[in-house]
């Protein structure tokens, strides 16, 4: 079965200090891995996601995620954090076998102070 | 539309009482997805339609849940019977089709307070 873990329930970062919010994943067969945000008594909104190719992805607002099979890794990077930054971040997967839900972690709180 | 509605974006509810929590999807998006965010907690998947098959509701919570997908756009969940445990964001999601690395794309969720 699938499933994600992040092992951080709150990342607390400076303004303009590199930010990291990691994500660990289990899949059967190949994964697709999302990265979603949501702000304050608002859905989720999409931000980036790895298919296939690079390693490195780019998505929205500056953030970049690093996939690594070998440590079964997803992390989320940006290199300057904004205050505005401050959210819930979602690392999702799902496989390529099956049925195509997506399977959630329980969130990463980020800080980031001025 | 523009992207995913769902309404009513608040509701309050005595227990005991049904509500309907309604979700239009992004036009076009065969498949859509019902998931329920507790507070505090993470996202629980609640059930998937995609086209004209089958849905897969293996995440309802009880049978006092349910959905339905009328002519393949719109979609309801009715929950019977609310209990105080079933307060939560309610969130429905939309993807083209069941090809994996889709993007699934969230509405801004349907809060739901049962007292």
């Amino acid at each position: 079965a699938q499933s994600v873990a992040q092992p951080e329930d709150q990342v607390n970062v400076a303004e303009g200090n590199p930010l990291t919010v990691k994500c660990t994943y289990s899949v059967s067969g190949n994964p697709y891995l999302f990265w979603y945000v949501q702000y304050p008594n608002r859905g989720l909104q999409f931000l980036l996601k790895y298919i296939t190719g690079d390693n490195l992805v780019k998505g929205s607002y500056g953030f970049e995620a690093e996939f690594n099979k070998s440590q079964t890794s997803f992390h989320l990077k940006k290199p300057s954090a904004l205050v505005s930054d401050s959210a819930l971040y979602f690392c999702a997967v799902r496989d390529d076998t099956g049925f195509q839900k997506l399977v959630f972690g329980t969130g990463t709180r980020l800080l980031v102070s001025p | 539309g523009a992207g995913v509605s769902q309404s009513p974006s608040n509701k309050v509810t005595e227990k005991g009482k049904d509500v309907e929590l309604r979700c239009d999807p992004i036009s076009g998006h065969t498949a859509l997805y019902w998931y329920r965010q507790s507070l505090g907690q993470g996202l629980e998947f609640l059930i998937y339609f995609q086209g004209n098959s089958a849905p897969d509701k293996s995440g309802l919570p009880s049978d006092r849940f349910s959905a339905e997908r009328t002519g393949g756009s719109v979609s309801t969940l009715t929950i019977q019977r609310t209990q105080q445990e079933d307060s939560a964001v309610y969130l429905c999601a939309s993807s083209s089709d069941t090809g994996g690395g889709n993007t699934i794309y969230f509405g801004e969720g349907s809060w739901l307070t049962v007292v």
